[in-house]
């Protein structure tokens, strides 16, 4: 059973234009999340975090927004360059380290930024 | 810091060898994760290490896989022997917490023929 669910395989969207990727968990008690990007023949790398006590984190380009009641998160990216183009790796954990401590990750985004 | 380093890059050989793969965290990380890539599953943990120690191993699909790690800077993952099924891209991580921000090495690609 998947606790973490990124629901679309693939985005495409057109240079300058806004990325919105998205991810379900099912686990009330994931109070932690986070978005890894990741390039081919690389490993993840991190981009933002968000702890359950805020709904949105900003950082530069990239906004993360958490929906606690609907289980929901996702990432906004504003304005879409080439270069985000990646796999979004969506994580969740329980911060206090609890039976879910570890990174629960959902199985990716591939982004595609068209010039 | 050099980040996580993990060799080799690629791997390739045939069913039925012994495959070693290595990783060195970055210093001062306490936790130590091996995962594992396909298209299938997406990342899996397969094991986890605090203080050199393994503590949950439960992502480890079968008695051939197996890891260490006998100091702070050093872990193994062995597979043996190999399958074909085996083939994927091996991740390690290491962290400071537990369920917080985990840094990637680079990963291993290995093909089992």
């Amino acid at each position: 059973d998947q606790q973490v669910k990124q629901n679309s395989p693939s985005l495409s969207v057109q240079e300058g234009r806004i990325s919105i990727l998205n991810c379900d968990y099912t686990n009330s008690m994931f109070d932690y999340f986070l978005w890894y990007k990741k390039y081919p023949a690389e490993g993840p790398t991190f981009l933002i975090s968000i702890s359950s006590i805020k709904d949105k984190n900003e950082d530069g380009r990239f906004t993360v927004f958490l929906n606690k009641s609907a289980k929901h998160l996702s990432l906004h990216i504003v304005p879409s360059q080439p270069g985000d183009s990646a796999v979004y790796f969506c994580a969740a954990s329980e911060e206090g380290g609890g039976s879910q401590g570890n990174l629960i990750f959902g199985k990716g985004t591939k982004l595609s930024v068209k010039p | 810091d050099a980040g996580v380093i993990q060799s080799p890059r690629h791997e390739v050989t045939e069913m039925g060898q012994e495959v070693t793969l290595r990783c060195k965290p970055i210093s001062g990380h306490d936790y130590l994760f091996w995962y594992r890539q396909t298209m299938m599953r997406g990342l899996e943990l397969l094991i986890y290490f605090n203080n050199n120690v393994p503590i949950d191993d439960s992502g480890m699909p079968e008695d051939r896989f197996s890891a260490k790690m006998p100091n702070a800077s050093f872990s193994t993952l062995k597979i043996q022997p190999s399958e074909p099924r085996d083939s994927a891209v091996y991740f390690c991580a290491s962290s400071q917490v537990r369920g917080l921000r985990q840094f990637f090495g680079p990963g291993t690609r290995l093909t089992v023929l």
